[in-house]
């Protein structure tokens, strides 16, 4: 069974750091991975996907890799913003799964 | 462009009753899903759908059914709630082309306490 794991569990920066959130995964054998945001009692944005041919993704200032072989993902956070405050959740789709499998999330406040 | 709608947004119950979640998707997708996100545990599977019509089971199926007539619903029922299915509900929708599957959205979720 696929488990999906997100260390920390929650993360204080001061704005304009660079940061990374990280998501491990025991099951390598996956079809793709998937970043969301998630803002307090609202539902989920994705925010990257990355097929499992790929080693990653950019969208602005949000950066994914992915080692599939590690069963390792990383978000990668430019200059953060007080705005990028949120929970960031990863999600794995396994090899002949049609649904996903979820973190349990970083909670990430940046202060301004 | 609404995406995913669900209704309704909040529900308070009491234990035994019944009641049934919808969730609309304008996108024409063939797939959607149902969420229940509990507090540290992350989203969990509960049903999903990979079309008009099709239903499968997820991860924790129990106390709870399905129905798919209309590609764009999915309906989740609560058939005798427990104070155990007190959660935030999200229903997801997706498809797949020929770059693989594509990302699910989301709706925002209904907010359900059984008392």
């Amino acid at each position: 069974k696929q488990e999906v794991t997100q260390i920390p569990a929650a993360l204080s920066v001061p704005e304009g750091e660079n940061l990374v959130l990280n998501c491990s995964f025991t099951d390598s054998a996956i079809y793709n991975l998937q970043w969301f945001r998630q803002d307090p009692g609202k539902g989920l944005t994705s925010l990257l996907l990355i097929q499992s041919s790929q080693r990653e993704q950019t969208s602005g200032r949000l950066n994914a890799s992915l080692d599939k072989s590690s069963g390792r993902s990383t978000l990668y956070i430019a200059a953060s913003q007080p705005g990028d405050s949120a929970t960031y959740l990863c999600a794995v789709r396994g090899t002949g799964r049609r649904a996903l499998t979820f973190g349990s999330g970083t909670r990430l406040q940046v202060q301004p | 462009n609404a995406g995913v709608t669900q209704t309704p947004k909040f529900r308070v119950l009491k234990t035994g009753q019944s009641m049934t979640l919808l969730c609309a998707q304008d996108m024409n997708h063939e797939y959607m899903y149902w969420y229940r996100q509990d507090p540290g545990m992350g989203l969990r599977l509960i049903h999903y759908s990979v079309g008009e019509g099709t239903t499968a089971k997820g991860e924790v199926p129990d106390g709870y059914n399905v129905s798919r007539l209309k590609k764009q619903n999915f309906l989740l029922g609560l058939e005798s709630a427990a104070p155990s299915q007190t959660s935030v509900y999200f229903c997801a929708s997706s498809y797949r082309d020929s770059g693989g599957y594509q990302p699910q959205h989301f709706g925002d979720g209904t907010r359900l306490s059984i008392l």
